[in-house]
């Protein structure tokens, strides 16, 4: 596809399911980062890949997330036992390498709502 | 630590009339400096960056921003505003090597 694509868009879970987010960076794109955005507030870092290797865990916010990128190009970010605060917009973004002029492009995002 | 603010919560200006929001940052050194838009139920796109150089950023959309350093600022301005502009508007910065760092938001309308 042309862009990021995240699925699902939309996923709703009881308290204490598990959950796997889904992500399809641009082809040939080799730095993946997902984000969490809660309602009114900017996003914020979860995790970075660059290929396969996750360089950067230090924004998981606790040891239920867990993110993987076997095959440096599909990305998932799974939730175990979900909490009512893990509620948020899931954004992930790829760019073709992390540094200078190198933009990241962002998906449309998954919208969890844990009741 | 590095942190982001946006004071403006929320913006409504009329269709034609200019825009600034505001983005303040805290860090130690030049960081890069980005904005981005969010409309409802879409990504973030990006409308502008500065690394380094030019103060003055242009952007997409007729967008432009300005870097103080003496201010610590990055404010974001377009002269003639279009009610397709309202959005969600977030300023980042990217401490070198780093991940991005997001202020809070401000939210535009725009009045006709």
């Amino acid at each position: 596809g042309a862009g990021v694509s995240q699925s699902p868009r939309y996923k709703v879970a009881k308290r204490g399911q598990d959950v796997a987010l889904r992500c399809d960076p641009i082809s040939g794109h080799v730095s993946l980062f997902w984000y969490q955005q809660a309602l009114g507030q900017g996003p914020e870092f979860l995790t970075y890949f660059q290929n396969e290797a996750q360089l950067d865990k230090s924004g998981l916010p606790s040891d239920r997330f867990f993110a993987e990128r076997p095959e440096g190009s599909v990305s998932t970010l799974k939730i175990q036992r979900t909490q009512q605060e893990d509620s948020a917009v899931y954004l992930c973004a790829s760019s073709l390498m992390k540094g200078l002029n190198t933009e990241a492009f962002f998906g449309q995002g998954t919208r969890l709502t844990v009741v | 630590a590095q942190s982001v603010t946006q004071p403006d919560i929320h913006i409504t200006v009329s269709e034609g009339a200019s825009l600034e929001l505001r983005c303040n940052y805290s860090y130690g050194a030049t960081p890069y400096l980005f904005w981005y838009v969010q409309s409802p139920g879409q990504g973030l796109q990006l409308l502008l960056k500065y690394f380094s150089g030019d103060t003055l950023v242009q952007g997409i959309k007729g967008f432009e921003a300005e870097f103080k350093r003496s201010q610590s600022s990055f404010n974001l301005r377009k002269p003639s505003v279009h009610w397709s502009d309202a959005a969600e508007y977030f300023c980042a910065v990217d401490p070198p090597g780093g991940k991005l760092i997001f202020g809070q938001g401000t939210e535009l309308s725009v009045k006709p």
